[in-house]
Order: C-alpha cells, then sequence, then structure tokens
C-alpha cells in the first residue's frame, strides 16, 4: 500500500495568497484527519471526517480555513487569506472506523511557509 | 473527556541505558492507548498500541510498553537505547468515538 499521500510536501506562499493542501487516505480507510503541528502549539486537531462527513471541526483555528472530503479517496484542506501564523507542518491521518481500536496512519506532511 | 499527559518534554539517555518515557491518561472507560514516533521531517509512525490484550505490548524496534490500569499509565520503555532512537515520541488515547488525543511529545536525545 502506497501510504497516505500528501500533496504539496512543501509550499512557500506570500501573505494573502490561497493554499489548498491536499491528501489522499489509505484505500479502505474511512476516517480522515487534519492536524497542525508548530514549536509552540504542538500537534493539533484541526477537523476529522468519518465517511466523508465533517465530525468535528472544533479544532479549526479561523474562518479562514475550511475542509472538504468529496469523496472516500481525497481531501483539502483550504486556507484563503494565508498568514504568516499559519506557517506550520500540516499532517493528513486516516484510518478505519472500529470503535477507535484502530491506529492513525500518517502522511508526511506538508510544511507550510507564509512570508 | 479525555487527556494524556507526558511528563518530561525532554529526555537524555546515554546509549546503551534504559529508555523511560511517561505516559499517564484519564479515561472514564477503558480505553485504546498508542505510542507513536516521529523522526525530524517526517509523519508520525506506530510504535505500539495497547487494545484490552495483553498489558504488556511489545513494538517495533526494541520497545515496549505497559497498561497499569490502577495507575492510568501506559510507560514506554526500551532497555538500551540506540542513537537511532534519537526522535519526538507521542502517547496518544481513544476511545469508541474514534478521535484520538495525543499528548504533547517527549524529545528522546540520545548521548554517545
Amino acid at each position: 500500500d502506497a501510504g497516505v499521500i500528501q500533496s504539496p510536501r512543501h509550499e512557500v506562499t506570500e501573505m494573502g495568497q490561497e493554499v489548498t493542501l491536499r491528501c489522499k487516505p489509505i484505500s479502505g480507510h474511512n476516517s480522515l484527519f487534519w492536524y497542525r503541528q508548530t514549536m509552540m502549539r504542538g500537534l493539533e486537531l484541526l477537523i476529522y471526517f468519518n465517511n466523508n462527513v465533517p465530525i468535528d471541526d472544533s479544532g479549526m483555528p479561523e474562518d479562514r480555513f475550511s475542509a472538504k472530503m468529496p469523496n472516500a479517496s481525497f481531501s483539502t484542506l483550504k486556507i484563503q487569506p494565508s498568514e504568516p501564523r499559519d506557517s506550520a507542518v500540516y499532517f493528513c491521518a486516516s484510518t478505519r472506523l472500529a470503535g477507535g481500536r484502530n491506529e492513525q496512519f500518517f502522511g508526511p506532511g506538508t510544511r507550510l511557509t507564509v512570508l | 473527556a479525555q487527556s494524556v499527559t507526558q511528563l518530561g518534554s525532554h529526555v537524555s539517555v546515554s546509549e546503551g541505558a534504559l529508555v523511560l518515557l511517561r505516559c499517564n491518561y484519564s479515561s472514564s472507560v477503558p480505553p485504546y492507548l498508542f505510542w507513536y514516533v516521529q523522526y525530524p521531517n517526517q509523519g508520525l509512525q506506530l510504535l505500539l498500541k495497547y487494545t484490552s490484550a495483553a498489558t504488556l505490548v511489545k513494538g517495533i524496534n526494541g520497545f515496549e510498553a505497559e497498561f497499569k490500569k490502577s495507575e492510568t499509565s501506559f510507560h514506554l520503555t526500551k532497555p538500551s537505547a540506540h542513537m537511532s532512537d534519537a526522535a519526538e515520541y507521542f502517547c496518544a488515547v481513544s476511545e469508541t468515538g474514534n478521535q484520538f488525543y495525543f499528548g504533547t511529545g517527549t524529545s528522546l536525545t540520545v548521548i554517545p
């Protein structure tokens, strides 16, 4: 299996620009998570989906952040407009729903730098 | 609500010495518990997990962890540290709701 795929791996953009991060979960997994990791705040859960439906988006920091999962094999996290404080590593993770028993599989992350 | 506490954000050990990384959780029901490792510039990888079978769980790279319900702990150990063990380690807990709760991580340094 190819694992969780994220693109791009690195993104450098200017303040005010729109940024779109992409994630392809492992085939057969029906739960997907977006995390953000910074030195100051550690690993933060932004949003997660079960069967393509957003379950909890309370971690999304502002309305500038939005996430979609149009089908079981693709999800996007969009930041519009981006700000320097959004600079972080964004991880996507997926798992197969089993009452919390199954581990999450993480992608390699997207390192976002907003200038 | 679930929570995970990792005592010690930074731990240093000498090569060949015992590694002990601490994790305590709060949960109203028996949880599922996980340890992940993150190497620089990589995503998190599963080291081991406890899912209510044996309380002593063996993972990859010689790591193991023991679930102690009375102490609400799930500490990670390795008898002899290698230089390659230097990384960030995260403890996580989940319940039936499928959401994971991660600790703040412990950075392990191995001194040659």
